[in-house]
Formats: structure tokens, sequence, C-alpha cells
């Protein structure tokens, strides 16, 4: 069983198009994270939820919106895509924010987005 | 800022042989993670690190924690080619609950 899931694995879009990645968890998890990954392998995270409540939220544009129906989903809503939203976009989960928790964050495989 | 720094972004080594790579971040925590990440693939997690001397390894890999220095280190014993992949050591600082990541190192093993 996969722990971490995300589909799609791969997205090719144009410009301006919206789109929705998924991701799933069969983990237990409380906490959900978003991460993108450019092409220089930098990984930055732009979100984080725990039981569904918005945490982190970085400095991302507006366009992206993540949505958590529940604690083991979270999806990522990317509006009028653009040229640089091209990268290696990553969901993670954690048992809790806790400062006790030991947990490491745990990845899914990746989603794989190309804007032309 | 919270900054992760790691050295070197690139290193290619010999089968057999011995290296260190080193992850330096700029304020107190003590919460590090140590990922692999293969061409293409997710990450993996390798160590968590939770306190100033921690020192964990698995097979070929250590890794260890100095809060003090604000520098963890993962060292390579032996290296043999199936440890090629990026190493992203990761700090969780205090005042953000976020996993903030280093540049990552590359590591090529040479036959």
């Amino acid at each position: 069983d996969t722990a971490v899931s995300q589909t799609p694995k791969y997205l090719v879009t144009q410009m301006g198009n919206d789109k929705s990645i998924k991701c799933e968890q069969n983990l237990g998890h409380d906490t959900m994270y978003w991460y993108k990954q450019d092409s220089k392998k930098f990984l930055k995270i732009m979100f984080s939820y725990n039981n569904k409540e918005l945490i982190i939220n970085e400095t991302v544009p507006n366009r992206f919106s993540p949505k958590s129906p529940d604690k083991a989903h979270l999806n990522l809503h990317i509006n009028s895509l653009e040229l640089g939203d091209s990268a290696v976009y990553f969901c993670a989960s954690s048992q809790d924010l806790a400062r006790e928790a030991q947990e490491t964050q745990y990845f899914g495989p990746g989603t794989r987005l190309l804007v032309l | 800022e919270l900054k992760v720094e790691q050295n070197p972004l690139f290193l290619s080594m010999q089968e057999g042989k011995n290296y260190t790579i080193y992850c330096n971040y700029s304020t107190t925590s003590d919460r590090l993670y140590w990922y692999r990440q293969d061409p293409g693939k997710s990450l993996e997690s390798l160590f968590v690190l939770l306190s100033n001397g921690a020192v964990k390894q698995e097979g070929r890999l250590m890794a260890s924690l100095d809060t003090k220095a604000r520098l963890s280190t993962l060292h390579i014993t032996a290296a043999v080619h199936d440890l090629s992949a990026t190493y992203f050591c990761a700090v969780d600082f205090f005042t953000t609950n976020k996993l903030i990541f280093g540049t990552g190192t590359l590591l090529a093993v040479q036959p």
C-alpha cells in the first residue's frame, strides 16, 4: 500500500490553464504539506495543514490554493498557470506538529508539472 | 534569516573511499533530518536527529548532530555505487514549525 500518493504523476499544460493535483495519505497522520522542487532541485515548503486547518502559508502567489477536505487529503489547485510554475510538486505528511513529535515527514512520489 | 547550507554541492568519489557531507544551519534547532533522493524519485527519510550529540548509523551512512556548532554531518564509509543519489539535510526551526531544506549534495560514486 502506498503511504502518500499523488495524482497525476505528470502534468503538461498550456499557460493560463487551471489545474489540480491531488494527494492522499493512508498513514493516519494529522499534518500534510506541499513542497515545490525547482529545476535546481531546491525544495521549498508552500503550505501545511493540520487536521484540515491551514498552518503554514509561505509567500506563494494566491493563484495557488490548497484544499483539505479531510485530514487524509490535501489537494493543490493552481489558477492561470505560468511558465515559472514548472517544477516537481511533492506532497508530504507527518504525525503531528507538536514539539514532542519525532516523526519525520513522508513524501509522495511527486507530480512533474510542465507549463508550455 | 533561516538558512540551511550544505557542502559540497557535488561530490564525485571512488568506490571504497570515505567522505563527509556537511550541513550548517543559521539558528537554534534540535531537530534535523537527512533525506535521500534518487533521480526522478521521491525523498526517502534516512535519519532523524533530535538532540545535541545524536549519532545514528545505517549501513555505510552515519549522521551526527552538534547543536552548539549548528552542524550536522553525514559520513559515508567505503562508498558503493548504490549510494549515488542527492542527499538533503532539513532543519525544523523552533520558531517556524516547518522544514527548511539544504541545497542538496549530489553524490556520484564511481567504480
